[in-house]
């Protein structure tokens, strides 16, 4: 049974830095084919995808947070770490770490956590 | 970035009723196309991939076609467990998008 489930931080101030990590049981980061996925939704808004990364290192982030984001995996200890930096109100977020099947659809999500930016 | 263009934003609806929810992509994205249902302080949890395969443990009500730029969610036969919001995501290019979302609510 896959799980995955997002921990750090709940409040930032602005410029600061995020640091989230995604820890995950029931797969490998280091199996073929698989990838971990960083998606985040506003409160009452869209999903947004952050980044991706995949067993072979492959690492895409969104082109419009690209100089901002960074997306370790630790296949050892099963965890991904997700580093966002100056950090803004408009980041404010429920962060979702998630597992991507066939490179296509996040079948299996964290449960998510809050972040939120203020002074 | 593959724009989504998702219809109609929101829906009401009876238990019963058959419900379709359309998604429009920007550019061409083959059959790379999923569809998620969210409820309120939940994660999304994945209906559909590849445009119209079910995906394990989803009820048969719930079905998706299309290909190219133009997709449909089909709830045959809506059920109380099914009001919530529902988004199309696309993955045949990076980064993925999804749409702005349908919220689906009783009538």
């Amino acid at each position: 049974q896959i799980t995955l489930k997002e921990s750090g931080p709940t409040l930032v101030k602005p410029t600061q830095t995020l640091t989230l990590t995604c820890s995950f049981s029931g797969f490998s980061l280091s199996t073929t084919g698989v990838g971990v996925g960083w998606i985040r939704q506003p409160p009452g808004k869209a999903l947004e995808c952050l980044a991706l990364i995949y067993w072979d290192d492959d690492l895409r982030y969104s082109p419009s947070l690209r100089s901002r984001l960074t997306v370790t995996k630790d296949t050892s200890n099963n965890q991904v770490v997700l580093t966002m930096t100056n950090m803004d109100p408009v980041d404010t977020a429920t962060y979702y770490c998630a597992h991507i099947r066939g490179g296509a659809a996040f079948d299996i999500w964290g449960q998510g956590t809050m972040v939120t930016v203020s002074s | 970035d593959i724009q989504m263009t998702q219809s109609p934003s929101s829906v009401s609806a009876s238990v019963g009723d058959r419900v379709t929810i359309t998604c429009r992509t920007s550019q061409g994205v083959s059959n790379w196309f999923a569809w998620y249902q969210q409820k309120p302080g939940k994660a999304p949890r994945l209906l559909i991939y590849g445009a119209s395969t079910l995906q394990s443990g989803v009820p048969s009500r719930f079905s998706g076609s299309g290909s190219g730029t133009d997709f449909t969610l089909t709830i045959s036969s809506l059920q109380p467990e099914d009001f919530a919001t529902y988004y199309c995501q696309q993955a045949n290019s990076f980064p993925i998008t999804f749409g702005q979302g349908t919220r689906l609510e009783i009538k």
